[in-house]
């Protein structure tokens, strides 16, 4: 397997504009996380997908991020508008075990 | 929720041992685990302890005590490519998977 894919490896953008982060996690896993990491606030996790349903979205900052899974091998996070703040490296990581997730190598988003 | 303490920086001699501590506070706690990240990666799975003691993978050992909320992540025979930073990450119910703010290790010849 590939393990888990995310595009783009990079992105700028301007200030209100969308911007859509993609994933596929690796194949047969149940259970898929978005993290973002800044080094103010570390590796922050925003929401947890078991079998493609949303568990836990409590660490979404707001409204204007929004993440879905409309199938076992893909994602995305979406963030409309935009904000210089959130700019970061966003990970998406699956697992299938308890405690062992498979990282992506990250989206650097630069909001400016 | 859940918090996790770990120290912001480590420093040690290459071929030392160096151990990496992990003090949490949550609510049905099911287990522990390590990851290592180098500069400009992404975070590598090394270890997870569900039960109370000490797991040993080569070079690497992770221990949990559940009654202590505690735990750490033991490095022997530390080598330069070491050097990178070190998270504990609970795994609580339906919330698993929440890192702390992780340890930067400098191995240092």
């Amino acid at each position: 397997d590939a393990g888990v894919i995310q595009s783009p490896r990079h992105e700028v953008t301007e200030m209100g504009q969308e911007v859509t982060l993609r994933c596929k996690p690796i194949s047969g896993h149940n259970s898929l996380f978005w993290y973002r990491q800044t080094m103010m606030r570390g590796l922050e996790l925003l929401i947890y997908f078991n079998n493609n349903v949303p568990i836990d979205d409590s660490g979404m900052p707001e409204d204007r991020f929004s993440a879905k899974m409309p199938n076992a091998s893909f994602s995305t996070l979406k963030i409309q508008p935009s904000e210089p703040r959130d700019s970061a490296v966003y990970f998406c990581a699956s697992s299938l075990r308890e405690g062992e997730a498979f990282f992506g190598q990250g989206t650097r988003l630069t909001v400016v | 929720g859940q918090s996790l303490e770990q120290p912001s920086e480590v420093t040690a001699v290459e071929g030392a041992i160096v151990q990496i501590n992990c003090t949490y506070q949550t609510s049905g706690f099911y287990g522990l685990s390590w990851y290592q990240q180098h500069d400009g990666g992404a975070p590598t799975f090394l270890s997870y302890n569900a039960l109370d003691g000490l797991e040993e993978t080569g070079r690497f050992s992770s221990f949990l005590s559940r009654s202590d909320s505690y735990g750490y992540l033991l490095l022997q025979e530390l080598q330069m490519k070491d050097s990178a930073s070190y998270f504990c990450a609970v795994n609580s119910g339906n919330t698993p998977l929440v890192f702390g703010k992780g340890t930067r290790l400098s191995v240092i010849a």
